[in-house]
């Protein structure tokens, strides 16, 4: 069984600055995917960023980076320069490879409130 | 526009009514899904399509759910009977067969009163 847990409920980060959002997973399927999503009040989930299992290098993508540490099983988004827009919910979700299916198992989020 | 597209974006509906959400996958996508989002959770996967094919269904919460996909193009989600505890947040999402990233839609609001 895949489980993603994110800590962090809530975050403020300075307008300008960078800032980290906590996740951990847990799977015992060797091959998986990570991925984080951003939520705005809008309700549509915008994918951000990628991290395979097997990628040797982490991802990054922009203002977003992902701190990928598999031997602790974290996989920390950092967003640089933080602007008012990425005000918003924020879900690390995994997929399990082997399944096939492709679908996303998702954290329980944390919501950043960027402040000017 | 060629996102995912959902409808209605709201729904507001009295207990024990049936409602029928409709998902419009980007065109080229073989795989469709539906997750479920209560307030301050995040998404959780309800079942998914390949093509016309419904491969996982087992993850619907109750018989009272059910899911089409007739011609391989748009879905449809059902509630029969509605409760309130099935208000949420209903997420449609689409991909490429072998894509790694799922692409979603605005989400249609459900609020059974």
């Amino acid at each position: 069984a895949q489980k993603i847990t994110q800590t962090q409920p809530g975050m403020f980060v300075q307008e300008k600055e960078a800032v980290t959002l906590d996740c951990t997973y847990d799977t015992s399927d060797p091959s998986y995917g990570l991925f984080w999503y951003k939520q705005p009040s809008s309700g549509e989930m915008i994918f951000l960023i990628y991290q395979g299992s097997y990628d040797q290098q982490n991802a990054t993508e922009g203002r977003y980076s992902l701190n990928f540490q598999k031997a602790r099983k974290s996989a920390n988004l950092v967003i640089s320069a933080s602007q008012l827009g990425d005000s918003a919910m924020y879900f690390c979700a995994m997929r399990a490879d082997q399944t096939g299916a492709n679908n996303l198992f998702f954290g329980t989020g944390t919501r950043l409130t960027v402040i000017p | 526009d060629t996102g995912v597209s959902q409808d209605p974006r709201h729904k507001i509906t009295k207990r024990g009514q049936n409602v029928t959400f409709r998902c419009d996958p980007i065109s080229e996508h073989n795989r469709l899904y539906w997750y479920r989002q209560t307030l301050g959770q995040g998404p959780e996967f309800l079942t998914y399509f390949q093509n016309e094919a419904q491969l996982e269904k087992s993850r619907l919460l109750s018989d009272r759910f059910s899911a089409e996909r007739p011609k391989g193009s748009f879905s449809t989600l059902e509630i029969q009977r509605t409760e309130q505890g099935d208000s949420a947040m209903y997420l449609c999402a689409s991909s490429l067969l072998a894509g790694a990233e799922l692409f979603f839609g605005e989400g249609s609001r459900l609020t059974v009163l």
